[in-house]
């Protein structure tokens, strides 16, 4: 079993929908969960961090956990072309030192 | 004033050479990482130095040797490139227990 687990995609949703991009872990442990979002021939950029159960919303983005199920999600609201990436979820392992589990990514498509 | 820079950005070299890449981070950050990223855009952490310290040592060829000479540097070495180790590298930073972030990435490729 992958340790963070994402559907690779392509997503495609029509600009202006709800795009909802999943991700499942392995560690019970895990206490920090992160989004990212990755242009194509760029860099990693943190776009959510989450900590406790619940939704954190953040302009369009609202990322929600929930420890019980081990799972996160993130929703963007009236998507739009330029949210076209890939998306990494991320969960920082028990192990502590901050370490960085990375799942491979869902790519999402938003078309006009 | 870039907070996590890498150099260099791209990197072309033959099978057997020695090379090595450098970061530095501006942000005050204790903590610094090196992460690979291969062809299939899996993004998998390497190394991470806190304040000079390597406390995160993943499993990868003794031929990858990570150097902090201070807590805004983290450079890494590649001894015997061979052609798997093709890839994108990227260095992070971040304090303890918070979000990390990533420098443009050094584009490695192995003739």
């Amino acid at each position: 079993q992958k340790e963070v687990e994402q559907n690779s995609g392509p997503l495609s949703v029509p600009e202006g929908a709800i795009a909802s991009l999943n991700c499942t872990y392995s560690d019970r442990g895990s206490q920090s969960f992160f989004w990212y979002r990755q242009y194509s021939g760029k860099s990693p950029e943190l776009i959510m961090s989450i900590y406790s159960n619940g939704d954190k919303e953040d302009g369009r983005f609202t990322a929600q956990l929930n420890k019980a199920s081990q799972y996160v999600s993130l929703l963007i609201r009236d998507s739009q072309p330029s949210d076209s990436a890939t998306y990494l979820c991320a969960v920082t392992g028990s192990g502590g030192y901050n370490k960085l589990i990375f799942g491979a990514g869902t790519r999402l498509a938003v078309h006009p | 004033d870039t907070a996590v820079s890498q150099t260099p950005k791209y990197l072309v070299t033959q099978m057997g050479n020695d090379k090595s890449i450098k970061c530095e981070q501006n942000l005050g950050h204790d903590t610094m990482y090196w992460y690979k990223q291969d062809s299939k855009k899996f993004l998998k952490i390497m190394f991470s130095y806190n304040n000079k310290e390597l406390i995160i040592n993943e499993t990868v060829p003794n031929r990858f040797s990570p150097k902090s000479p201070d807590k805004a540097h983290l450079n890494l070495h590649i001894n015997s490139l061979e052609l798997g180790d093709s890839a994108v590298y990227f260095c992070a930073s971040s304090q303890p227990n918070q979000p990390q972030h990533f420098g443009d990435g050094t584009r490695l490729s192995i003739l």
